[in-house]
């Protein structure tokens, strides 16, 4: 399997623009989270799902930022408009079960100018 | 909420030393924890998972103990290779939840 995919890898925006950062979880995996590292924060949780249902969404910073899982094997997160203090590394990880072994993909660097 | 310290922040070792990185957490009612490695630039990497009940997790040269009542988990890495320079972060999930809480780290160099 060729892990968790996210795209795009690194990704330079000016302010007010939008971004959509994408996942695809590895096959047959049922949870999909998405995390944000800051040096100042380190990881944070934003939001995660479990058979494509929103389980919670507290993290998510603003109304600016949304998750969709359109389907089992993908999902989106949108900020609209974006602020510079959005950039982070994001990252998408899966698991089979909420609780199991989390897999990590590499992560989108996110610079907004 | 469930705080996670790792300390020290940094490390640094001649290689052929055991390591060990020292977890800490606040609130004992957690499902499990889990040990990861993040290399510069890169994703995390899931090295160990102990759930609640357990004591130790073993994976070759990785052993992870855990004392959920002093809210505790060690890892320990023995004969270090520089291979082994990278962050090492624990994190935990609460009961009843899947929300993993991330220490901050511990970056290790391992010196050959």
């Amino acid at each position: 399997d060729a892990g968790v995919i996210q795209s795009p890898r690194h990704e330079v925006t000016e302010m007010g623009q939008e971004v959509t950062l994408r996942c695809k979880l590895i096959s047959g995996h049922n949870s999909l989270f998405w995390y944000r590292q800051t040096m100042m924060r380190g990881l944070e949780l934003l939001i995660y799902f479990n058979n494509n249902v929103p389980i919670d969404d507290s993290g998510m910073p603003e109304d600016r930022f949304s998750a969709k899982m359109p389907n089992a094997s993908f999902s989106t997160l949108k900020i609209q408009p974006s602020e510079p203090r959005d950039s982070a590394v994001y990252f998408c990880a899966s698991s089979l079960l909420p609780g199991d072994t989390q897999y990590f993909g590499p992560g989108t660097r996110l610079t907004v100018l | 909420k469930q705080e996670v310290t790792q300390i020290p922040a940094a490390l640094s070792v001649p290689e052929g030393e055991n390591l060990v990185l020292n977890c800490s957490f606040t609130d004992s009612a957690i499902y499990n924890l889990q040990w990861f490695r993040q290399d510069p630039g890169k994703g995390l990497t899931s090295l160990l998972l102990i759930q609640s009940s357990q004591r130790e997790q073993t994976s070759g040269r990785l052993n992870a103990s855990l004392d959920k009542s002093s809210g505790r988990s060690t890892l320990y890495i023995a004969a270090s290779q520089p291979g082994d320079s990278a962050t090492y972060l624990c994190a935990v999930s609460p009961l009843n939840d899947y929300k993993l809480s991330f220490g901050a780290g511990t970056t290790v160099t391992v010196r050959a």
